[in-house]
C-alpha cells in the first residue's frame, strides 16, 4: 500500500513565524502535491513537483514556497505565517503514469494565531 | 478558468440509493476521479472514469458523459458509514494536476 505521511497532525504557530510542513511518500512516486482545504472552497492546489528539484505553481502559491531535495520528500514552507493561512494542509503523491490517481496524507491542521 | 460543480449537501436514508452529480467545464479533460473523505481524514480514491459509460465497483458506481461534461456517483444500499464528503476531481491533461470541486457532504440517516 502507498503510504503518505505528514510530519504533524496539528500545529499552532504565531503570525510572522516561519513554518515547515513535511511530507514523505514511500512508493517512489514521481509527483507530489500540496493542497489546502477550507470549508466551502474544496481542495486548492498550492504547488506541485514532478521531479526532484522541480516545482510548479498551482492555483494559490502566494505566501508559500516548496522544496523537493529528495524524491520521497516534499516540503511546504510558509515564510511568514499569517492568520489567513489557518487551514487544513494535505499532501498527495502520484506515480506519474496511468490514471494519475493521487494518494493523500492524513493532513496537517495549521492554526496561525 | 476551470469550473467543477457539485451540490454542497445531500441527505439520504440508510438502505436507500443516492446519486451525487458533478458537472464540469474545463480547458482540458483526461479523466474524472471520485474521492471519499470522512471528517478529519484524508481523501481516499473511489473511482476513475476516462471513457463514457458506467463503472461499477460493489455498492458504488460512477458514470461519465464527456459530451455533456457530466458525471455522477451512485451509492446503493446506503450505510451509516457512507456519511462523508464526496469529491469530484478532473484531470485536466495528460499531466499531473487534478482540479477539485467543492465536495458534497452526504449525511445518511437511520
Amino acid at each position: 500500500d502507498v503510504k503518505v505521511t505528514q510530519s504533524s497532525r496539528y500545529l499552532v504557530k504565531r503570525t510572522g513565524e516561519k513554518v515547515f510542513l513535511e511530507c514523505v511518500q514511500d512508493m517512489d512516486h514521481e509527483n507530489m502535491f500540496w493542497y489546502r482545504q477550507d470549508p466551502g472552497l474544496g481542495l486548492r492546489l498550492i504547488y506541485f513537483s514532478y521531479d526532484v528539484k522541480m516545482k510548479e505553481k498551482g492555483d494559490i502559491p502566494e505566501g508559500y514556497s516548496v522544496s523537493r531535495e529528495k524524491k520521497e520528500r516534499f516540503s511546504l514552507i510558509l515564510e511568514s505565517a499569517s492568520t489567513n493561512q489557518t487551514s487544513m494542509y494535505l499532501c498527495a503523491s502520484s506515480l506519474g503514469t496511468g490514471s494519475n490517481e493521487q494518494f493523500f496524507g492524513p493532513g496537517t491542521r495549521l492554526t496561525v494565531l | 478558468g476551470q469550473n467543477i460543480d457539485q451540490p454542497t449537501e445531500m441527505t439520504a436514508t440508510e438502505g436507500a440509493i443516492v446519486q451525487i452529480n458533478c458537472t464540469y467545464q474545463t480547458s482540458g479533460f483526461n479523466g474524472l476521479f471520485w474521492y471519499q473523505q470522512h471528517a478529519g481524514e484524508a481523501p481516499t480514491f473511489l473511482s476513475y472514469n476516462v471513457l463514457d459509460g458506467l463503472e461499477e465497483k460493489g455498492r458504488f458506481s460512477s458514470f461519465l458523459s464527456r459530451s455533456k461534461g457530466y458525471s455522477y456517483l451512485l451509492l446503493k444500499e446506503l450505510q451509516m458509514k457512507d456519511s462523508a464528503s464526496y469529491l469530484c476531481a478532473v484531470n485536466l491533461n495528460a499531466g499531473n494536476m487534478l482540479t477539485f470541486g467543492g465536495g458534497t457532504r452526504l449525511m445518511v440517516k437511520p
